[in-house]
């Protein structure tokens, strides 16, 4: 099983419309979450953190965490074709080492 | 704030020759700073960890003699790759944590990586 896994795409979604990524992880242990998001060529950047269990919202996107089913979502409403890109899933495991997934591409379609 | 700056951006150079790849945190301390190695198509692998003053942790299967790391100031970390080989071609991109931060959640801020090609 994979430390942090993620449905790697590509999610298709319509301008306007809410992308939902999804991402699960195996360390319990696991306190500190992170969605990054990857231009083709470039690095991170990140755009979420989530920390306690729930909901956390910050402009257009929400994060959402699970720790009992381990876990953790990201939603981007009013998808723009600006969004088009690789989200990754860190996940700070129970070792302090920060775990990613391989990452979701979501294309934005105009 | 959180800025991170990495430098060269891009870099090629022929088999046998070392290449050194500065990371640098802009806008705040960086008691701890990360080297990432991401090849196309797949996630980031964490190499090592930098810390200030003292040596790095690397990862297992990254050879410590292969890449170089050495942070010297609270903002400058260094990752030199010797006697490169074209398997070494990738993207190298580093990070860093705020020390001010709670260093638990392990919040972490990346330069826009170095693509080195080894031909």
């Amino acid at each position: 099983q994979k430390e942090v896994e993620q449905n790697s795409g590509p999610l298709s979604v319509p301008e306007g419309a809410i992308a939902s990524l999804n991402c699960t992880y195996s360390d319990r242990g696991s306190q500190s979450f992170f969605w990054y998001r990857q231009y083709s060529g470039k690095s991170p950047e990140l755009i979420m953190s989530i920390y306690s269990n729930g909901d956390k919202e910050d402009g257009r996107f929400t994060a959402q965490l699970n720790k009992a089913s381990q876990y953790v979502s990201l939603l981007i409403r009013d998808s723009q074709p600006s969004d088009s890109a690789t989200y990754l899933c860190a996940v700070n495991t129970s070792f302090q080492k920060l775990v990613f997934g391989t990452g979701t591409r979501l294309l934005v379609s105009p | 704030g959180a800025v991170v700056s990495q430098h060269p951006s891009r870099v090629i150079c022929k088999s046998g020759t070392s290449v050194k790849i500065e990371c640098r945190s802009l806008d705040f301390q960086a008691t701890t700073m990360f080297w990432y190695r991401q090849f196309p198509k797949q996630s980031l692998m964490l190499m090592a960890t930098s810390n200030e003053g003292s040596k790095a942790t690397y990862e297992q299967g990254v050879e410590k003699d292969k890449f170089l790391i050495n942070h010297a100031s609270l903002t400058l970390s260094t990752l030199t790759v010797t006697s490169a080989h074209p398997e070494d071609s990738s993207f190298y991109i580093c990070s860093a944590r705020d020390w001010l931060a709670g260093s638990s959640y392990n919040e972490q801020f990346f330069g826009p990586g170095t693509r080195l090609t080894v031909l």
